[in-house]
């Protein structure tokens, strides 16, 4: 079957970093997403990776070892604002999003 | 500006009533999906048409129905065979997969209640 694995919830400190692992087995691979969402909201897009290797945009960057089957969501300098859930989604062979769970991240100051 | 839309907000339904669910984007998507979101589990597909006049079934369309009659709108219709529809529906668009760049964008959420 197809799965997606992130821990359930986490916690930081304020100006800290944390990183959100995500690993999946799913069938085929065409792309791993990263999504944030907050309470009572829709999910909003934060990258997209399909290529191995780590990329970075302004405070957030994803990684990808498609070998490895994970990847990771990397949060720098951690603002209140960023206290949401981070969901982990996967595109399959059939061009379908397979979705984890999602990480509560809970930011302390 | 562009975007996807959902109404209502809060749908409250009564037992053995089909209510619809409404989803509106003015992205130019050519695919539209449907999800369910549940506390604790991942969101599930509903229903996903990837051109007017067609859909295919998600992984848990039993007791929801859906039709695509223009390229802007996707309305669902939960039925009264569905049985536990409390939830958080998610409509999203994007082009059509394949293409590269198949990032889901989505609308505000319709919260559905049971009274």
């Amino acid at each position: 079957g197809q799965n997606i694995d992130q821990p359930t919830e986490m916690t930081a400190t304020e100006g800290a970093i944390v990183q959100i692992n995500c690993t999946y087995q799913t069938s085929g691979f065409n792309g791993l997403f990263w999504y944030q969402q907050h309470a009572g909201e829709a999910p909003t897009f934060l990258s997209y990776n399909v290529l191995d290797g780590l990329e970075e945009k302004g405070r957030f960057s994803s990684f990808l070892s498609r070998s490895k089957g994970y990847s990771y969501l990397l949060l720098k300098e951690l603002q209140m604002k960023d206290s949401a859930s981070y969901l982990c989604a996967v595109m399959d062979s059939n061009y379908q999003l397979i979705w984890g769970a999602g990480t509560k991240l809970i930011i302390k100051p | 500006d562009g975007g996807i839309t959902q109404s209502p907000k809060y749908l409250f339904r009564k037992e053995g009533q089909n209510v619809t669910l409404s989803c509106e984007q003015n992205l130019n998507h050519d695919a539209m999906y449907w999800y369910r979101q549940d506390p604790g589990q991942g969101l599930r597909l509903i229903y996903y048409s990837q051109i007017v006049n067609d859909f295919q079934k998600g992984d848990i369309a039993e007791g929801y129905s859906v039709s695509r009659e223009k390229k802007e709108s996707f309305p669902l219709t939960v039925t009264s065979a569905q049985k536990n529809p409390t939830a958080f529906y998610l409509c999203a668009s994007s082009i059509v997969p394949g293409q590269g760049g198949e990032t889901q964008y989505f609308g505000p959420g319709t919260r559905l209640l049971v009274l």
